[in-house]
């Protein structure tokens, strides 16, 4: 079965630092997805990155960008120029491409960061 | 746009009663998904929805239970209320053509005493 991890229950980063959360997973599986999402206190999952694991080249969005080792089943994600709006739980979820949107979601337990001014 | 709009928004049930939870889909997507995010934890799957029709069901006692309508909007019933089952119900829509483009709603909070 496959599974995710995050290793990192909370973090902390001073406002307009970067700051790295790791992420860590096991397939057996060669075609996937991965994906980290924010979840504000508004409750609501927002998509921040995705990556698709035939593509060597990692993924970036602004000031978002992953670091996606495929052989050692690793997906960190790095957030430059820290904002007081980034503070929020992020999950790491990945999922095996059956080809459209057949499959479920697998989250990892969730980082929260937390952004000091 | 709208996206997915899921109600209630809180719910409070007592252990053993039933409670129905919905979900519209974003504007142009026909797949429905249910998660259950306990406190504390990762959102875990329930089972997704595409032409009315269960498609994938995770590891949930058939308590949970699920209806997709022909305008693509769901419902998620729970049976025999656990405490357990307290927790946060999100839905989340998807166009079943495409392999990625999940949009997840707000969820409902719900409570079991």
């Amino acid at each position: 079965a496959q599974t995710v991890t995050q290793s990192q229950p909370e973090m902390s980063v001073q406002e307009a630092e970067t700051v790295t959360l790791s992420c860590t997973y096991d397939t057996s599986e060669s075609d996937y997805y991965l994906f980290w999402y924010k979840q504000p206190p508004s409750r609501q999952m927002i998509l921040v990155i995705r990556q698709e694991a035939y593509k060597q080249q990692n993924a970036t969005e602004n000031r978002f960008s992953v670091n996606f080792q495929k052989a050692a089943k690793s997906f960190s994600l790095k957030i430059s120029d820290s904002q007081l709006g980034d503070a929020a739980m992020y999950f790491c979820a990945y999922r095996k491409n059956y080809g459209g949107s057949q499959g479920n979601l697998i989250f990892g337990k969730g980082t929260k960061l937390s952004v000091k001014p | 746009d709208a996206g997915v709009t899921q109600s209630p928004t809180h719910l409070i049930k007592t252990r053993g009663q039933q409670v129905t939870l919905r979900c519209s889909p974003k504007s142009g997507h026909d797949t429905v998904s249910w998660y259950q995010q306990a406190l504390g934890q990762g959102p875990q799957f329930i089972f997704q929805y595409y032409e009315e029709e269960e498609r994938q069901r995770g590891n949930f006692p058939d308590r949970f239970s699920g209806h997709q309508f022909p305008n693509y909007s769901s419902e998620l019933n729970v049976n025999a209320l656990l405490l357990g089952d307290s927790a946060l119900y999100l839905c989340a829509s998807s166009r079943q053509a495409r392999s990625y483009g999940y949009t997840f709603g707000s969820g409902t909070r719900l409570t079991v005493v």
